[in-house]
């Protein structure tokens, strides 16, 4: 069994600049989900998806955006980076929106 | 709006004693309700889950307490040891299974 994966570790990007992070589900899970986790903070969900659709989002600005693939792995983009950006960003899998979810390692995104 | 609410947010423990943390709830229709430990520069791991129609669960060292009626719920340790050292996050959900964390509690056992 595969765990949950993501890439980049570690970005640094500038104010306004685009980013895409990447997420690998694990092995036999169809839902994704992604939050932001800022320093000494729990993490905040963004959105979620299942079998490739949207399936619900927290309080995140439309800049915010993401897909899944046919293979169940999935992207968050986020464009117009604000300084407020910089923060770990995680996802978790599941099977079937069941509510057992499990992290990958996160990517440390830092806006400068 | 959704809640959770999470105390205390740093707990200092003596090995070998018991640890509790808690959590409240706004939306009672909340169901499912994990814990994760998160240590540091690591990825948040799920200890422990109860659904809303069993009061209490138990896992070897880790127990995890629920009242509907009250909307709180709470992780209890045992016998703690120095590998429990870390940050432990409750959270609940909320419909959508989008799941709302608590803001942590950093949990120290002295050797």
């Amino acid at each position: 069994e595969t765990g949950v994966t993501q890439s980049p570790t570690h970005l640094i990007k500038t104010r306004g600049q685009q980013v895409t992070l990447r997420c690998s589900s694990q092995s036999g899970h169809n839902t994704v989900s992604w939050y932001q986790q800022a320093l000494g903070q729990g993490p905040q969900f963004i959105f979620q998806y299942y079998r490739e659709e949207e399936n619900g989002r927290g309080n995140f600005p439309p800049r915010f955006s993401g897909l899944q693939f046919p293979n169940y792995s999935s992207e968050l983009n986020v464009n117009a980076l604000e300084l407020d950006d910089s923060a770990l960003y995680l996802c978790a899998s599941s099977l079937d929106r069941a509510n057992e979810q499990f992290f990958g390692p996160g990517t440390r995104l830092t806006v400068l | 709006g959704e809640n959770v609410e999470q105390h205390p947010s740093t707990l200092s423990v003596q090995e070998g004693d018991s640890a509790v943390i808690k959590c409240t709830y706004s939306d009672s229709a909340s169901n499912y309700f994990p814990w994760y430990k998160q240590e540091l520069g690591k990825r948040p791991q799920l200890i422990i889950d109860i659904r809303s129609n069993v009061g209490e669960k138990k896992d070897q060292r880790i127990a995890v307490t629920l009242n509907k009626t009250a909307k709180h719920f709470s992780l209890h340790i045992t016998e703690t040891q120095p590998e429990d050292s870390a940050v432990y996050f409750c959270a609940a959900e909320f419909g959508n299974e989008k799941l709302t964390f608590g803001t942590g509690t950093r949990l120290t056992i002295i050797p």
